[in-house]
């Protein structure tokens, strides 16, 4: 079956450490993105690819770095410089041809906690 | 700027009660609208979407229709069941965007007891 699988589902983080959570889709799609979510909130887009080597920031990219350097994958880094990165990660995919009218797919997410 | 505003649960309501969670927006353009489902420690799944003014989406026993002349999409369901318990998202899709960004609510959380 095709789809998103995010990897790990669980991630602890010492302090100033860098750590890089996986993205990783076989449904062709061009565009890949990550959000972030806290509790009881909604989703904040943290960066976006549409095309391969490719990437912007979206609302939230302070302190996270991405790459694009294959098709099916995006990893995320959390950075020592994000201060505050305990949430829920989401990372979702789309296809780009006519892609205001395409929904966006969802991995089951990683939780990221502070040790 | 484009915003979407969800009503804040939690939404409590007994086995096959009516369900309706409002949404309204603002994007620019004309927008896609989609609505997800977030199940505890899960990631989101598409429920249903409409790409144009007077569209039913459709799933499960879920309905929203595209109402443009409100800027509304309001979920429905007309009896709902203990595994419909989960969060709620509405979220456009700004029809100047190419880039197939979404715009999210802070989500509905509904509670269904037996």
């Amino acid at each position: 079956d095709g789809g998103i699988t995010q990897s790990p589902k669980y991630l602890f983080r010492k302090e100033g450490q860098n750590v890089t959570l996986s993205c990783e889709q076989n449904l062709n799609h061009d565009a890949m993105y990550w959000y972030r979510q806290d509790p009881g909130q909604g989703l904040r887009l943290i960066y976006y690819s549409q095309i391969v080597n490719d990437f912007q920031k979206g609302d939230i990219a302070e302190g996270y770095s991405v790459s694009r350097e294959k098709k099916e994958s995006f990893p995320l880094t959390v950075t020592s410089a994000q201060k505050n990165p305990t949430a829920f990660y989401l990372c979702a995919s789309s296809i780009i041809q006519g892609a205001g009218n395409q929904p966006q797919h969802f991995g089951d997410g990683t939780r990221l906690s502070i040790l | 700027g484009n915003s979407v505003t969800q009503m804040e649960g939690p939404v409590t309501l007994s086995e096959e009660a009516f369900l309706t969670i409002n949404c309204t927006y603002t994007a620019t353009g004309y927008p896609s609208l989609f609505w997800y489902v977030q199940y505890p420690g899960e990631g989101l799944q598409l429920l249903l979407k409409a790409t144009k003014a007077d569209d039913k989406g459709s799933n499960k026993g879920f309905e929203a229709t595209y109402r443009k002349e409100t800027t509304s999409f309001h979920l429905e369901k007309g009896s709902v069941q203990v595994s419909d318990s989960a969060v709620y998202f509405c979220a456009p899709s700004p029809g100047s965007s190419n880039t197939g960004k979404l715009i999210f609510g802070q989500g509905t959380t509904l509670q269904v007891k037996p």
